[in-house]
């Protein structure tokens, strides 16, 4: 079964600091992966899509890494500000009955003043 | 550009009750997606229908159903409705159906409660 973890399930930071976000899938064979932003309330938001070739990028001050051997991927926040307390999803595309996404079950993050 | 947008935000219904959802994509996008997201199972995807079709649907029983327009306008129904549907219902809208890098592009949701 096509699986995607996410850890930490949450995590509190303070304004300023940087954190990383672990994204492991079994979702074989693998298409792309894809980091979601979700604010309360509203829907998702994407930060960045990886496909099997590319194993980082970045979007402002997050950068996204992939390592298609180990199928792990991490999402890295620089110099965290108020406004990205949220929860992260991690989705994993599979090459099969067109690209079906597979989500994780997300990491909320606080970023504390 | 306008973004995705659904209709309506909030909904309360009671058990065995019926009701539809309306998603709105982004113009231009052909491809919407249906999900449904609760604290407990998290992003659970629904199905997807891009000209008209249904491509891919997820693991969830036939109460579930749902339908595209030629204008691309997607409603979700449900049917018979159970405690456990309540939830945060999102759509989503992409430019082309199974692209490698299709960005989605997400609606606010449709919060419905069962009562």
């Amino acid at each position: 079964k096509n699986q995607v973890e996410q850890s930490p399930q949450s995590l509190i930071i303070l304004e300023g600091k940087n954190c990383t976000l672990q994204c492991n899938y079994t979702v074989s064979p693998f298409s792309n992966l894809r980091w979601y932003k979700q604010d309360t309330g509203r829907g998702p938001v994407s930060l960045t899509i990886m496909t099997f070739s590319e194993n980082t990028k970045s979007n402002g001050r997050y950068t996204a890494t992939l390592d298609a051997d180990t199928k792990q991927s991490s999402l890295h926040i620089t110099a965290s500000q108020l406004s990205d307390s949220a929860s992260y999803i991690c989705v994993v595309s599979g090459v099969s009955a067109g690209n079906k996404l597979t989500f994780g079950g997300g990491t909320r993050v606080l970023v504390k003043p | 550009k306008a973004g995705v947008t659904q209709t309506p935000r909030y909904l309360i219904k009671t058990r065995g009750q019926q009701v539809t959802l309306s998603c709105s994509p982004i113009s231009g996008h052909r491809s919407v997606s249906w999900y449904q997201q609760t604290p407990g199972q998290g992003l659970q995807f629904l199905f997807e229908y891009f000209s008209e079709t249904q491509r891919n649907k997820g693991n969830f029983p036939g109460r579930f159903s749902g339908r595209q327009f030629s204008n691309s306008r997607s409603e979700m129904n449900v049917s018979t409705l159970e405690l456990g549907d309540s939830a945060l219902y999102l759509c989503a809208s992409s430019l082309i159906a199974g692209g490698v890098t299709d960005t989605q592009y997400f609606g606010p949701g449709t919060r419905l409660t069962v009562l």
